[in-house]
């Protein structure tokens, strides 16, 4: 089946601009996460859903940053008033969940944000 | 909570050559362990992952890695580098939450960018 996509594949956007990127994970998985990858950061843990509701947020750098998935599937990521420090490849990554161990995450190819 | 430590930014080897990439984790509780590799211009991808059981785990394209909890080490190798394999290898950890199920959120080392020379 298909994996996971994520659009657009590149953002240029203005400073003080909104951005959304959206993620369609793997049907039937009911965990996803946002995850952003910057040159000075490296990889970061942004937010996790399971289904519609995210119980760690904890990542998310700011309250520009927000997510919400609706009907157990597509997740939109918004950034409001963009700062050049938000530029950065923005991960979106979905899995099964089990009662034991760990499922494996898959990730989609992500959305390379440039904030001028 | 956890981290993780990749020992070198950047590994350089020659074709055919054995391929070590180093990492150490830090965690209060048995870890779950990954190995990513990523590719320019592309997600991630998982090599191996430990999680219980045998220590010495295989994952694709030829790559191993050893759990060693004495040393809290979780490093990547390869017998026989080849020129495909050079990308960028993320080592991550996540654990379980207090419930025994694990939601699966990752923590990531800086990243090794593996260059391999003919």
């Amino acid at each position: 089946g298909a994996g996971v996509s994520q659009s657009p594949s590149n953002k240029v956007t203005e400073k003080g601009k909104d951005v959304e990127l959206r993620c369609d994970p793997i049907s039937g998985h009911t965990a996803l996460y946002w995850y952003r990858q910057s040159l000075g950061q490296g990889l970061e843990f942004l937010i996790y859903f399971q289904g519609n509701s995210a119980p760690d947020k904890s990542g998310l750098p700011s309250d520009r940053f927000s997510a919400e998935r609706t009907g157990g599937s597509v997740s939109t990521l918004t950034i409001q008033r963009t700062q050049q420090e938000d530029s950065a490849v923005y991960l979106c990554a979905s899995s099964l969940v089990g009662l034991a161990g760990f499922n494996e995450q898959f990730f989609g190819p992500g959305t390379r944000l440039t904030v001028l | 909570a956890q981290s993780v430590t990749q020992l070198g930014s950047h590994v350089s080897v020659s074709e055919g050559a054995l391929v070590l990439l180093r990492c150490n984790y830090s965690s209060s509780v048995p870890p779950y362990l990954f190995w990513y590799v990523q590719y320019p211009n592309q997600g991630l991808q998982l090599l191996l992952k430990y999680t219980t059981g045998a220590t010495l785990v295989k994952g694709i394209n030829g790559f191993e890695a050893e759990f060693k909890k004495s040393e809290t080490s979780f490093h990547l190798t390869k017998p026989s580098a080849h020129m495909s394999d050079a990308a960028e290898y993320f080592c991550a950890v996540s654990v379980s939450n207090a419930g025994g199920t694990s939601y699966g959120k990752l923590t990531f080392g800086q990243g090794t960018i593996l260059t391999v020379h003919p």
